[in-house]
C-alpha cells in the first residue's frame, strides 16, 4: 500500500527566501508524482505534474523533481513571495486496473512573512 | 471553459440527516472521481465513476455512503444518518478517461453539528 509523507508538516520563512518541500513515497512503482497548490477553503491547483520517465519539472520560481529509486521528491521554490503562502500536496500516481490511483501527502504549509 | 463544479460549497446538517453534494465535471470529461479530507489528513480517495458505472469504489466506506453518475446530470454523493465524524471537505475531480490527468474542483464543505 502506498504511503506519502511529506516533510515538514509547516514552514514559515522571510519573502526572497529560496526553500525546498519534500515528498517521499513507500512505492516506487509510481506513474506519475504530482504536486498541487490548495488555499484556505479552496479547491487544489496543479503546479507541476513529472512523469516516472522525467526527473524534473519547471514552472516559473517552482522546479520539481523527481527520484523514483529513492522514493522521492522535492519542490524548489525560489525567491519565495508572500502569495506563495499556502498548503502544498504531493500525490504519488500509480496505475490501477482502470484508471490512475493518487496518494496524497498530508501537505506542507508554507507562510512567506513580508 | 469552465472547470469542475461542485454545489453546494458550504453545507450543514445536523446529525441523522441526509446530505447530497454535487460535481459536474469539465465539458468532454466523463471519468469522475470523489476524495475525502478529514481534518488534519490528507485527501483519501472514495469512488471512481464513468457515465452510469461504478467503477472502484474500494475507498467508499461500506455503510452510508453512495455515489451516482447518471446518463444526464451531475454526480452525486450521497450520505445518509450523517455523523459528526463525516464533517470533511469533499473533493470532485474528472478526467476525460482513467489514464488521463484529474482535474480538481473547490470542494464541499460538510459540517456535521
Amino acid at each position: 500500500k502506498q504511503e506519502v509523507t511529506q516533510i515538514p508538516a509547516a514552514l514559515s520563512v522571510p519573502e526572497g527566501e529560496n526553500l525546498v518541500l519534500n515528498c517521499s513515497f513507500t512505492d516506487s512503482a509510481i506513474y506519475n508524482l504530482q504536486w498541487f497548490r490548495q488555499d484556505p477553503g479552496k479547491g487544489l491547483t496543479s503546479l507541476l505534474l513529472i512523469q516516472s520517465s522525467q526527473r524534473e519539472q519547471t514552472s516559473g520560481r517552482l522546479n520539481a523533481s523527481l527520484d523514483k529509486s529513492s522514493g522521492r521528491s522535492t519542490l524548489y521554490i525560489a525567491a519565495s513571495q508572500p502569495g506563495d503562502s499556502a498548503t502544498y500536496l504531493c500525490a504519488a500516481i500509480s496505475r490501477g486496473g482502470s484508471n490512475y490511483k493518487l496518494t496524497f501527502g498530508k501537505g506542507t504549509l508554507l507562510t512567506v512573512n513580508p | 471553459n469552465a472547470g469542475v463544479m461542485q454545489n453546494p460549497r458550504h453545507l450543514v446538517r445536523r446529525r441523522g440527516q441526509e446530505a447530497r453534494l454535487r460535481c459536474s465535471p469539465m465539458k468532454g470529461h466523463s471519468h469522475v472521481y470523489w476524495y475525502r479530507q478529514l481534518p488534519e489528513e490528507g485527501l483519501k480517495f472514495m469512488v471512481y465513476l464513468q457515465k452510469e458505472n461504478i467503477i472502484d469504489e474500494s475507498g467508499m466506506p461500506k455503510e452510508r455512503f453512495s455515489a451516482e453518475f447518471p446518463k444526464e446530470g451531475p454526480s452525486i454523493l450521497r450520505i445518509q444518518q450523517v455523523v459528526r465524524g463525516d464533517s470533511a471537505a469533499y473533493f470532485c475531480a474528472s478526467s476525460t478517461d482513467g489514464y488521463n490527468e484529474q482535474f480538481f474542483g473547490p470542494g464541499t464543505r460538510l459540517t456535521v453539528l
